[in-house]
């Protein structure tokens, strides 16, 4: 059974980079056949999609947010982690890592992180 | 605002059946056959429903059925019981430079 885990900081000072890495385990991220995403949910809103890497280090962005954005992944601790620059209290967010399978012909996310709170505030 | 329209709040009572719509444009929902639901209960990560429209991934109950017409998809949950309480959201493909959206959430009471 794959399971994801986030873990950072869960507070960051407003102007700073919010940095969250997310541990898979039960499959390995080096196999390939899968985006790893980053998504997060607004307080009592809806879930928007950040980005995603591949295993390869590939990566695209929500182009919202692309100028601030870096996803990298460390194959060797079967992690991937998320850096969002310039924060302010629009990012305050819980954040949510998934696992979407690449077949070309669907889209969907069929694992996720429990999700982790950063709150922005001096 | 989500780029994906959801009703707010819907409800039923055990036993009968819901539907929940998500609607979007010809650039999302109605161009592409991936729309994906997802079940999130209080403070637990989302979890897949439906994808490709009506597609159930193994272990989700076939109570609950998914389907498309022009750019609204729908969730309907039949039969329904006090578990399927929870948050509701849509996702759709929605091209090579947007990627994906998804909607704002409906949240379902079951009375």
């Amino acid at each position: 059974q794959v399971q994801l885990q986030e873990s950072g900081p869960g507070l960051v000072k407003p102007s700073q980079t919010l940095s969250l890495t997310c541990t898979v385990s039960g499959g390995s991220i080096s196999s390939g056949g899968y985006y790893w995403s980053w998504i997060r949910q607004h307080p009592g809103k809806g879930l928007e999609w950040i980005g995603y890497i591949y295993y390869s280090g590939s990566t695209y962005y929500n182009p919202s947010l692309k100028s601030r954005v870096t996803i990298s992944v460390d194959t060797s601790k079967n992690q991937f982690s998320l850096k969002l620059s310039s924060v302010t209290a629009a990012d305050t967010a819980v954040y949510y890592c998934a696992r979407e399978p690449i077949t070309g012909t669907t889209n969907y996310f069929d694992y996720w992180g429990q999700g982790t709170l950063v709150t922005v505030s001096s | 605002q989500s780029a994906l329209t959801q009703p707010r709040s819907v409800s039923g009572s055990p036993g009968q059946s819901v539907t929940i719509s998500c609607t979007g444009t010809s650039s999302d929902v109605g161009g592409y056959n991936y729309v994906s639901w997802y079940q999130q209960h209080p403070g637990k990560a989302p979890r897949l429903m439906i994808c490709d429209v009506s597609k159930r991934p193994s272990g989700v109950p076939d109570r609950f059925s998914g389907s498309k017409s022009g750019t609204t998809a729908s969730l309907t949950i039949s039969g329904l019981q006090a578990e399927d309480e929870a948050d509701y959201y849509c996702c759709s493909y929605a091209g090579s430079y947007t990627y994906v959206v998804f909607g704002g959430g409906t949240k379902l009471t079951v009375l």
